[in-house]
């Protein structure tokens, strides 16, 4: 595809439950980011992967929280026993290389809710 | 800790108008500047992207300019048409970092 996709697209889930959110960068792309967008906290980084380079998981609110990216290119972010604050839009994004030089490229992120 | 801040929150102009939107970081050393575009319900649009050694972007109506001095970035956008509304994020990329640090937004509404 031209663009970052993400899926699902929404995702409604019980309090406890694990959850999986795909990402698919853009071709190519190198960098692979994940963020959150929620209500009152804004974007916020959660997790970064360059090529084969150990992942910065510094924006990573809790150990229930892990991503992982197969292969240098589709990535996975998962939550494990969510919780109702876990509700937020999980965007992701891409760049052709790491670092400030490269712009980012978004996709369409992926709405949880937690009920 | 780069913070970054967004003013105003919200912005609603008649059809036409030129306009402003200003961004603020509280670090200076940014490497680049984004300004993005995000619709209800959708990802984000990347607008213009200025690298910390230039001093404005271009893209059809639209110009942002940073001045890293003053800690400063601002997006203008002329003549400006209903089809221009929605939320307006900058967001800055700094040299210790390896992620983009977002402002709130602002919420921008252009009336017919």
């Amino acid at each position: 595809g031209a663009g970052v996709s993400q899926s699902p697209s929404n995702k409604v889930t019980e309090k406890g439950k694990d959850v999986e959110l795909r990402c698919d960068p853009i071709s190519g792309h190198t960098a692979l980011y994940w963020y959150r967008q929620s209500l009152g906290q804004g974007l916020e980084f959660l997790i970064y992967f360059q090529g084969n380079s150990a992942p910065d998981k510094s924006g990573l609110p809790s150990d229930r929280f892990s991503a992982e990216r197969t292969g240098g290119s589709v990535s996975t972010l998962t939550i494990q026993r969510t919780q109702q604050e876990d509700s937020a839009v999980y965007l992701c994004a891409s760049s052709l290389l790491a670092g400030g030089l490269n712009e980012q490229f978004f996709g369409p992120g992926t709405r949880l809710t937690v009920l | 800790k780069q913070e970054v801040t967004q003013i105003p929150a919200a912005l609603s102009v008649p059809e036409g108008e030129n306009l402003v939107l200003n961004c603020s970081f509280t670090d200076s050393a940014i490497y680049n500047l984004q300004w993005f575009r995000q619709d209800p319900g959708k990802g984000l649009t990347s607008l213009l992207l200025i690298q910390s050694s230039q001093r404005e972007q271009t893209s059809g109506r639209l110009n942002a300019s940073l001045d890293k001095s003053s800690g400063r970035s601002t997006l203008y956008i002329a003549a400006s048409q209903p089809g221009d509304s929605a939320t307006y994020l900058c967001a800055g990329f700094n040299n210790a970092g390896n992620m983009l640090t977002f402002g709130g937004g602002t919420r921008l509404m252009v009336k017919p």
